[in-house]
């Protein structure tokens, strides 16, 4: 157990719909990652926020967005959902901005 | 660009070594990464090595960096048919104009162990 949770665990909806996944990095850890895992991309960093500021942003599209609260959970907002949105995300948190990152067990998101 | 390769599949027998190679095409990266992914699970921090070292041994695994040729393998010794799992390899780059260290994972290399 890498202390970082995710929920929920599994999410289906339809095309068109919009999400909401959520993540609660290790106690201590101050940087939120997000990843999304799919078969024909393989693992592709998407945002960082650190300390609840957007940090890094990687190959995030413009329908999705996320944010870093102040108790330092965060969410990653997913809308318009398109069949290939189907994939894993992950959330991933580490002390700082250059640490090693420790991943959540992930959430699948089934669009339909 | 930031490219990260690993074979996609191996195959050993359990008791043999299993030695999972990657390639990495960043002479900058800072640290190299192992992960491992379960079936249905998330991704498991295995080990890391800094670029300034060759070499890293922690228990049954064995991490090997050849910087001149961009070259970190994985050895796991005596494998186990719990070591039955997908392996990423992934390097940690500083993120252009972020001031922030991103990681480039490869595709991950299939680990099969035959009893």
């Amino acid at each position: 157990d890498s202390g970082v949770t995710q929920t929920p665990k599994h999410l289906i909806t339809a095309t068109g719909q919009r999400v909401t996944l959520r993540c609660s990095p290790r106690s201590g850890d101050l940087s939120v990652y997000w990843y999304q895992q799919s078969l024909d991309q393989g693992l592709q960093f998407l945002i960082q926020y650190y300390n609840g500021e957007e940090r890094a942003k990687g190959n995030i599209l413009e329908r999705f967005s996320a944010q870093q609260f102040p108790d330092l959970h965060s969410e990653l907002n997913l809308s318009s959902l398109e069949l290939g949105d189907s994939a894993l995300y992950f959330c991933a948190s580490s002390v700082a901005w250059g640490d090693t990152q420790y991943f959540g067990p992930g959430t699948r998101l089934t669009v339909l | 660009g930031e490219d990260v390769e690993q074979s996609l599949f191996l195959s050993v027998r359990e008791g043999d070594s299993s030695v999972i190679n990657c390639t990495y095409t960043d002479s900058s990266s800072t640290y190299l990464y192992w992960y491992k992914q379960e079936p249905g699970a998330g991704l498991q921090l295995l080990t890391y090595i800094f670029s300034n070292m060759d070499m890293k041994q922690d228990q049954r695994l064995t991490v090997l960096l050849n910087k001149k040729d961009k070259h970190l393998s994985l050895r796991i010794a005596d494998t186990q048919t719990g070591d039955s799992a997908i392996y990423f390899c992934a390097e940690s780059l500083l993120y252009s104009g972020a001031g922030s260290y991103q990681l480039t994972f490869g595709k991950g290399t299939k680990l099969s162990v035959i009893p």
